[in-house]
């Protein structure tokens, strides 16, 4: 079994709409947890990253936490065809520094 | 600033080669990490850097695969000899100070990696 899991997609949105990608992990000991956004033929570029249970908000993006599910979500408000991409969650425990990400997941907003 | 480099973007070889490939992190960052992206796998680490020293190489698949980083600057990965499982997306990434939920690793456009 995967220690991260994520539907790889694909995801299709009309513009607009609300957007919600969401990983599960098995690892009780994952303390930090980031999102990515990975256009084609490009590398991983950090959105968010949370430390505790809950919300936290930046601009379109809110990232959601429940350790008690073991489940995280990225919420994307008015999605713009621009948002086309993958979308990578990693999480890593507590004093280390090596990222463990999910499949990812392809996005596509539909002008 | 510029960002993560890494050369070549793309490189295809034959069973048997061997290839290296270079990661250039950005400036005054002495945390340097590999990933690997194999097809239809999720993104997976090697290894970390901090300055010279190896802290962490517990993904390197086999001793076919080296490391190294020259005085603390930039990196190398040879695939010595390469075998058709050696395919794949090759990232770098680098942080500032590691370790702190602030510090973010920044990761390069990746090499792809094509073994005949």
């Amino acid at each position: 079994q995967k220690e991260v899991e994520q539907d790889p997609g694909p995801l299709s949105v009309p513009e607009g709409a609300i957007v919600s990608l969401n990983c599960t992990y098995s690892n009780s000991a994952f303390q930090y947890f980031m999102w990515y956004r990975q256009y084609s033929r490009k590398g991983p570029e950090l959105l968010m990253y949370t430390y505790s249970s809950g919300n936290k908000e930046d601009g379109r993006f809110t990232a959601q936490v429940d350790k008690s599910s073991k489940y995280i979500s990225l919420f994307i408000r008015d999605s713009q065809p621009s948002d086309s991409a993958t979308y990578l969650c990693a999480m890593t425990p507590s004093g280390t520094y090596k990222y463990i990400f999910g499949t990812g997941t392809r996005l596509k907003v539909l002008a | 600033e510029a960002g993560v480099t890494q050369f070549p973007s793309h490189s295809v070889i034959e069973k048997g080669q061997t290839v290296t490939l270079r990661c250039d992190p950005i400036s005054g960052h002495d945390n340097l990490y590999w990933y690997r992206r194999v097809m239809g796998k999720e993104i997976k680490f090697l290894l970390h850097f901090v300055k010279e020293s190896k802290q962490d190489e517990s993904g390197m698949p086999n001793n076919r695969f080296l490391a190294e980083r020259t005085g603390g600057t930039y990196s190398t990965l040879k695939v010595q000899p390469a075998e058709l499982e050696d395919s794949g997306v090759y990232f770098c990434a680098s942080s500032q100070v590691g370790g702190a939920i602030t510090d973010t690793q920044y990761f390069g456009p990746g090499t792809r990696l094509t073994v005949l």
